[in-house]
């Protein structure tokens, strides 16, 4: 079946930091990739997403490349924001499937 | 547009009572789900519905739980009789069409304890 694996949080950080959180996948088919971002007391939100192999997502200074060949998808940020403190999800949905798979999520905290 | 609407935003309820969590999703979606959140679980998917109908309940704990979806712009998640485990946050989240790569928008999440 299909599962997604992030590395565990907490992370903490610095302000302007460089952020990585490492997302490996499994799937039987070509699925989409995601992260979705939680901020405290709220629904999560889409940050970013990439629909085939080798394609990169990106918004508000985040970058995600969907790596076929290692089965990831890696957030990256160069230089993060005390407002970037958030409680990070990778997911997966097969092109004809209809749900999203969540990794467990990945709790990140920067500070000034 | 108002996004996805849930209500209540918090619940408390004694165990063995009925509790219902009520969504609206974004208007024009066709896609609507509910999800649980715990720290020891994550997120879990419940139930998916599209155009009104019940796809997928396999994510639904036990008979305690039912969901429905009497028209394109409501969706209730009843638990009944709830129990002390059943505590956690119930998310609903709706989406545009049937393609896994279209954005799921989620409401704000309902915070039920149960006592």
């Amino acid at each position: 079946g299909n599962s997604v694996t992030q590395m565990e949080g907490p992370v903490t950080l610095s302000e302007e930091a460089f952020l990585t959180i490492n997302c490996t996948y499994t799937a039987t088919g070509y699925p989409s990739l995601f992260w979705y971002v939680q901020y405290p007391g709220e629904g999560l939100q889409l940050l970013l997403k990439a629909t085939k192999a080798d394609d990169k997502g990106s918004n508000k200074g985040f970058e995600a490349t969907y790596r076929k060949e290692t089965t990831s998808f890696h957030l990256e940020k160069g230089s993060v924001q005390v407002s970037d403190s958030a409680v990070y999800f990778c997911a997966l949905s097969e092109d004809s499937g209809y749900a999203l798979n969540f990794g467990k999520g990945t709790s990140l905290l920067v500070t000034p | 547009d108002a996004g996805v609407i849930q209500s209540p935003r918090h619940e408390v309820t004694e165990m063995g009572q009925e509790v219902t969590l009520r969504c609206k999703p974004i208007s024009g979606h066709n896609s609507l789900f509910w999800y649980r959140q715990t720290m020891m679980r994550g997120l879990e998917l419940l139930i998916y519905f599209n155009n009104n109908v019940p796809i997928d309940d396999s994510g639904m704990p036990e008979d305690r739980f039912s969901a429905k979806m009497p028209n394109a712009s409501f969706s209730t998640l009843k638990i009944q009789p709830s129990e002390p485990r059943d505590s956690a946050v119930y998310f609903c989240a709706s989406r545009a069409g049937l393609a896994g790569y279209n954005e799921q928008f989620f409401g704000p999440g309902t915070r039920l304890t149960v006592l």
